[in-house]
């Protein structure tokens, strides 16, 4: 298995507070992914990253922002998390961007009440 | 159209049935073609990748149609073991959509 963790597991948090998911890799690709997968609509592309400090927007990034400072680690913020935002968050790498498979993370299970 | 479609299924078969599952997509211009497997409350994890020629990996076989926009998943023999989602995935077109783009899979369950 690809070496990928993330952080936390599990969390439940109130609305409007800020929220950080870690996601740690070993394998030192060059790409990371921040994914959420949701009944009925699949795994949805929330930002991903090309290198340190490259990062750009997926097809629902709005309410999420993200950070990369270290090969290894890729930051995902809900500034101030909402109700909608209670899903299942998934890390991915990979070491090609259009065809190259990608490996997940464990996945975090997000809870906003 | 959306980008890439999957019947949900379920598909529930006996042991040793034989099962495939189609998968369609959009984008032309797509490349790269995934079968992922998704087990309840775990990680997609990569089954196989799909190559234009079509290819097998002991009991499964992966069929790619370029003039259809259409991947297939044959599985034979099924075990119990196999029951799960199984999601197709294709690559964008450039840009963000040079990602990968992921079906909401369809689930399987095989019973004894």
């Amino acid at each position: 298995d690809a070496g990928i963790t993330q952080s936390p597991r599990h969390k439940v948090t109130e609305t409007g507070t800020p929220v950080t998911l870690r996601c740690h890799q070993t394998e030192n690709h060059r790409y990371m992914y921040w994914y959420r997968q949701d009944p009925g609509h699949g795994l949805r592309l929330i930002h991903y990253s090309y290198g340190v400090k490259d990062t750009d927007k997926g097809e629902v990034s709005d309410g999420y922002s993200v950070s990369r400072s270290k090969t290894e680690d890729f930051l995902l913020t809900l500034e101030s998390a909402t109700s909608s935002q209670t899903s299942v968050y998934f890390c991915a790498i990979s070491e090609g961007l259009t065809s190259y498979e990608q490996y997940f993370g464990p996945g975090t299970r997000l809870t906003v009440t | 159209r959306k980008e890439v479609e999957q019947d949900p299924g379920p598909f529930n078969v006996p042991e040793g049935a034989t099962v495939a599952f189609n998968c369609t997509y959009s984008n032309s211009a797509s490349q790269s073609f995934f079968w992922y497997r998704q087990d309840c409350r775990k990680e997609p994890k990569l089954l196989m990748s799909v190559y234009s020629s079509g290819n097998e990996d002991g009991r499964f076989t992966a069929q790619l149609n370029r003039a259809s926009q259409y991947i297939s998943l044959l599985i034979r023999d099924s075990k119990l073991s196999d029951s799960a989602t199984y999601l197709c995935v294709v690559n964008g077109n450039g840009g963000s959509q040079g990602n990968l783009i992921f079906g909401k899979g369809t689930k399987l369950s095989v019973k004894p």
